[in-house]
Order: structure tokens, then sequence, then C-alpha cells
């Protein structure tokens, strides 16, 4: 299965700052995904990041918020931009293992907390 | 519109007993598939099983289980001889296939308790 790796793995920020967050896959993969899930709450999907081109946003996210980068086919970026407590969630990144049926696999999750 | 309905926030089973996991989907689509993730309180979501519409097989993995029921849309995920490190948020899932993408759509969550 496909090894997916995120940094930092939690961190506290203070409103109004952005933080990025990393993601890398121990393989060469299409689609990386970005989901938030809040406290309580289930995953959302923020955006599909693809290699060459830009991010996909889901309704209710937008690119000044949310800036993806996708340099290759191994690592993404996440951005959270100006942030306030409402943006205190886990992030997490997930891709698709064509070698593994198109399982779909996460990292395991950047807990952002904003004070 | 694709749906995952997830009907019991919370569920407990005693020790080594089976316990079964309610999931249903509502989807347009006749190719999709249906995941089950684990989430322990650190937060990872661990895939735990796998089952495609067109799999005749309900899907097995170990100590869980799968119960396809196409026909009422539902996808249960059975865990057997239930063991204390399985209390945690339980997530069902459903991906379409349609498009060529990999999104999925999750159900609220069912927090599993394992009691001695």
């Amino acid at each position: 299965s496909a090894v997916i790796s995120q940094k930092p793995s939690r961190d506290i920020c203070q409103r109004g700052t952005s933080l990025t967050i990393q993601c890398q896959v121990d393989s060469q993969v299409t689609m990386m995904f970005w989901y938030r899930q809040q406290p309580g709450q289930s995953l959302t999907l923020i955006a599909t990041a693809n290699q060459g081109s830009e991010a996909t946003y889901e309704s209710g996210f937008v690119i000044d918020k949310f800036p993806i980068s996708r340099p290759n086919l191994t690592f993404s970026t996440l951005t959270v931009s100006n942030m306030s407590p409402e943006d205190s969630s886990i992030y997490l990144c997930s891709v698709a293992d064509h070698s593994a049926g198109n399982t779909i696999y996460f990292g395991e999750g950047s807990w952002l907390t904003v004070v | 519109a694709q749906k995952i309905t997830q009907t019991q926030p919370g569920m407990f089973v005693q020790e080594k007993e089976a316990v079964t996991l309610d999931c249903t989907y509502d989807t347009s689509d006749q190719s999709y598939g249906l995941f089950w993730y684990k989430q322990p309180s650190s937060g990872e979501m661990i895939f735990l099983i796998y089952q495609g519409s067109y799999d005749e097989q309900n899907a097995t993995e170990g100590r869980y289980s799968l119960n396809f029921q196409k026909a009422r849309k539902s996808a249960n995920l059975v865990i057997s001889a239930s063991q204390l490190g399985d209390s945690a948020m339980y997530f069902c899932a459903m991906r379409e296939d349609s498009g060529g993408y990999n999104k999925l759509i999750f159900g609220a969550g069912t927090r599993l308790a394992v009691h001695p």
C-alpha cells in the first residue's frame, strides 16, 4: 500500500497567520486529495491536487484561503491562510493507490489548533 | 446526490463478541466503491476494507467483513472477535467511479467502544 507522510503532525497557530502542510507519497500518483475534519465532524474534501494544473476546489473552499501546490507526482502542499479558530481541524492528505486496485489511503493527518 | 448514512452515532460491544456497524448509501451511478476506515484517537485514517459495486462476493479482510446488499444499498461492516484496540471512530465512505476521480464522500461516523 502507498505510504503517505504528512508534516507537521500537530501545530498551534496564531490567528491571522498561515501554515503550510506537506504531503509526501512513496510512489507516483496522478491525483492527491486534501480533506478537512473539523472537531467532532466527518471528513470533507477541500480540493483535488493535479500535477501540472490548477487544483480543483470543492464548493465552499477557495484558492485564496487554501492554496495548493503540486510540483511533482509524489508531493503536494496545502496552505491554510489567514487562520481563524474555525480553521482548527485535522487536515488529511489522501491518494488512490493504483497498484492496490485504486484503494484510497490517507496520511496520518495534521492537527491544527488556531488560538 | 450522493450520500452516505451511518445511523449509529455510538455502539458498544463486549470484548470477543462480534459487532455490526451500519452504512447505507445513495447513488445513481452503476459503478462505485465502498470503503470503511477506522480513526483512532490519534486522528489517522486507517483503511479497513473495500467493496466494489460489481463484486459478487462480500469483501473480507481478517476480522473485518463487509455485508454488501446492493438492492438495499447497504454496506455494513462486521467486526468479529472484538478487541479493546478496536475502540475508535469508524467511517463508511463511497467513491463514484465515473469521471475517473477518486474522491470520497463520508458518512458521519460511528464511535465504537469495546468493553472488557
